[in-house]
């Protein structure tokens, strides 16, 4: 099976740009979980999708948003940026473990947002 | 959520055995996770208890004890190549993943 594919890998955006970064899961994962990496708080959670519907949401400000589609593929976007979005984009694809109510997350490559 | 912590470095020699310790609130709490980043990829999956006790993976084991919020990650025989960041991640009953902010382990020769 394919990995989580995320495109684009790199991205450079200056401030006041919106942003849209794209994730396509595993094939049979219905659940897409969003996260930002930075050197000083580490993988921060910012929402999850499942069956095209926003199921978890982190304490991240409204410009940050997401959607999935039927396909299961999901975007975020970031508008008005800052420059404190800079960061590792990541997007992670789960399958539930059976019976335990938790799902093992599979890494995509990210997505290296700059904003100048 | 999960308070998740974590030691920022920790240090080890070629073929010994090092425990990256990992503390959590309680609240919540519904299993942990254990993942392997090396620098510039993508963090890959370790191990996951969510009962207490030791799961054994290879030279990867994971400790947890829900009463006292405490897990461990066991690393034996190290080799050059566990040189990562390991990051320690609690459930809650929403499915999303709670991430300390890792501990990079440095292994020299």
């Amino acid at each position: 099976k394919a990995g989580v594919t995320q495109t684009p890998r790199y991205l450079i955006k200056t401030r006041g740009q919106q942003v849209t970064l794209s994730c396509s899961p595993i094939s049979g994962h219905r659940s897409v979980s969003w996260y930002q990496q930075t050197p000083g708080q580490g993988l921060q959670f910012l929402f999850e999708y499942f069956s095209e519907t926003q199921r978890n949401k982190g304490n991240f400000p409204g410009r940050f948003s997401g959607r999935q589609f039927s396909n299961s593929r999901s975007e975020m976007n970031v508008s008005t940026l800052e420059l404190g979005d800079s960061a590792l984009y990541l997007c992670a694809s789960s399958l539930e473990l059976a019976g335990t109510g938790m799902n093992e997350q599979f890494f995509g490559p990210g997505t290296r947002l700059t904003v100048l | 959520g999960q308070n998740i912590d974590q030691p920022t470095e920790m240090t080890a020699t070629e073929g010994a055995i090092v425990q990256i310790n990992c503390t959590y609130q309680t609240s919540g709490f519904n299993g942990l996770f254990w993942y392997q980043q090396h620098a510039g990829e993508a963090p890959t999956f370790l191990s996951y208890n969510v009962l207490d006790g030791l799961e054994e993976k290879g030279r990867f084991s994971s400790f947890l004890s829900r009463s006292k919020g405490y897990s461990y990650l066991l690393l034996k025989e190290l080799q050059m190549k566990d040189s990562a960041s390991y990051l320690c991640a609690g459930s809650n009953s929403g499915y999303a993943l709670n991430f300390g902010k890792g501990t990079s382990l440095l292994v020299t020769p």
